[in-house]
């Protein structure tokens, strides 16, 4: 089957312009997460989503950062006026949420951010 | 989430042993390691993880010391594929906090 899928693979963007970044997690999966690496960094977590629970917003770096997980499947990250510092490798990663059960991420493949 | 220590880089002939070590003095009993690659431009992907034993798939084995506070990650035959960036990670496995929290990690550099 088909792994975690993101888009756009590439993002360029002008300061204060808003973007949305899309991830389809696997099929059946209800754990969803998104990450952020910068050049040079490790990943950073910015906020997860487990089923029908509220999400795991502690990593999000400010309040221009928000996230939507519309019927359970589909994720949407979106940052609003962009700032330089927001480029990035934006990662989504998906895992089954099985209670129990050792839990792998899978992830897709990102998004590339540049905002000028 | 218990934090780790790895080397920032290594260097592995072609066909050679890689062995990618890393500290996690801090684990907790029930912490596991967690092994991910990050090869260039793409998504980290998942190699391996254990708990206490060691461990063995295709991509590699998972040597852990016996009071947890280190491990070893060896690809028995290195290729130029292998050259990425290697994350070590500890973690308690909950319902509800599954996120893996990822250092620098290693670049593995395998030379031809």
């Amino acid at each position: 089957g088909a792994g975690v899928s993101q888009s756009p693979s590439n993002k360029v963007t002008e300061k204060g312009k808003d973007v949305e970044l899309r991830c389809d997690p696997i099929s059946g999966h209800t754990a969803l997460y998104w990450y952020r690496q910068s050049l040079g960094q490790g990943l950073e977590f910015l906020i997860y989503f487990q089923g029908n629970s509220a999400p795991d917003k502690s990593g999000l770096p400010s309040d221009r950062f928000s996230a939507e997980r519309t019927g359970g499947s589909v994720s949407t990250l979106t940052i609003q006026r962009t700032q330089q510092e927001d480029s990035a490798v934006y990662l989504c990663a998906s895992s089954s949420g099985l209670a129990g059960v050792q839990e792998t991420q899978y992830f897709g493949p990102g998004t590339r951010l540049l905002v000028l | 989430d218990a934090k780790t220590t790895q080397p920032p880089s290594m260097d592995c002939a072609e066909g050679r042993a890689a062995n990618l070590p890393c500290n996690h003095s801090t684990i907790s009993g029930n912490e596991y390691v967690y092994w991910y690659r990050q090869i260039h431009s793409q998504g980290p992907q998942y190699i391996i993880h254990g708990l206490k034993n060691n461990e063995t798939n295709e991509m590699a084995s998972l040597i852990i010391t016996e009071d947890r506070k280190s491990s070893t990650l060896i690809l028995p035959h290195a290729t130029l594929r292998d050259t990425a960036v290697y994350y070590c990670i500890v973690r308690v496995w909950w319902a509800g906090a599954n996120n893996l929290f990822f250092g620098t990690g290693t670049r593995l550099t395998v030379i031809p």
